[in-house]
């Protein structure tokens, strides 16, 4: 079946920098999705990407459409300490018995130092 | 309203048990589904339900149930579960489906 592959698996920064994590895969996807989850809760979207080369902010977060449709990005400028979290990258399927897929990348865990 | 409620916050059940899980959406929202996530690992599709009706069933062993009475309310019912089904229950909509899902917090399920 169709796999993303996120990285990093895991982060550990400082407070007020930078942040870059991305997804790969062998397969062409229509919508890229980015969540972040906090332990015992469901994950919250925080950008969706439609368009091939796409690049859509949301406040100190800012996401990419890779052009190949295989991969995107995800920046965390100037991190803070409630940044803390599981982001997830996820890839949504279209087609025949596929839509309505939603395919999740592994995970990165972001660890923030005050 | 954006949110997706998702009812019980936790459940203990025992492998002889019937419990429900519910969900609840006034999104207006007609593609629900329902996801299994262990802990440190992405979620897993279960069902898809389009317009009430299901759409896909990810080869979920019969012991889960999902039924959507209506384009507002997701449940899964549960009978003989084995311990290794203990993990977080996630409840998402869309507007359709292939739209962005908004997900619920979660049901937090003990198996013993």
């Amino acid at each position: 079946g169709q796999q993303l592959n996120q990285s990093p698996q895991s982060m550990f920064i400082q407070e007020g920098e930078d942040v870059s994590m991305n997804c790969t895969s062998s397969s062409i996807f229509n919508t890229w999705l980015w969540y972040k989850q906090d332990p015992g809760e469901g994950p919250v979207l925080l950008i969706a990407l439609y368009k091939a080369g796409e690049l859509t902010s949301n406040g100190r977060l800012t996401a990419q459409f890779g052009i190949t449709r295989k991969d995107s990005f995800l920046n965390i400028s100037a991190s803070i300490p409630s940044d803390v979290g599981i982001y997830f990258c996820a890839g949504q399927l279209w087609g025949s018995s596929n839509t309505g897929k939603l395919i999740f990348g592994q995970g990165t865990t972001l660890q923030v130092k005050p | 309203d954006t949110e997706v409620t998702q009812t019980p916050k936790h459940l203990v059940m025992g492998m002889t048990n019937k419990k429900s899980l519910k969900c609840e959406q006034h999104m207006g929202h007609r593609a629900m589904y329902w996801y299994k996530q262990k802990a440190k690992k992405p979620p897993e599709l279960m069902f898809v339900y389009s317009y009430e009706k299901l759409s896909i069933n990810e080869s979920v062993p019969s012991r889960f149930s999902p039924e959507c009475p209506n384009s507002s309310l997701l449940n899964l019912h549960l009978h003989a579960l084995q311990p290794e089904d203990s993990a977080l229950y996630l409840c998402a909509s869309s507007l359709t489906v292939g739209e962005k899902l908004f997900f619920g917090s979660g049901t937090q399920l003990s198996v013993l």
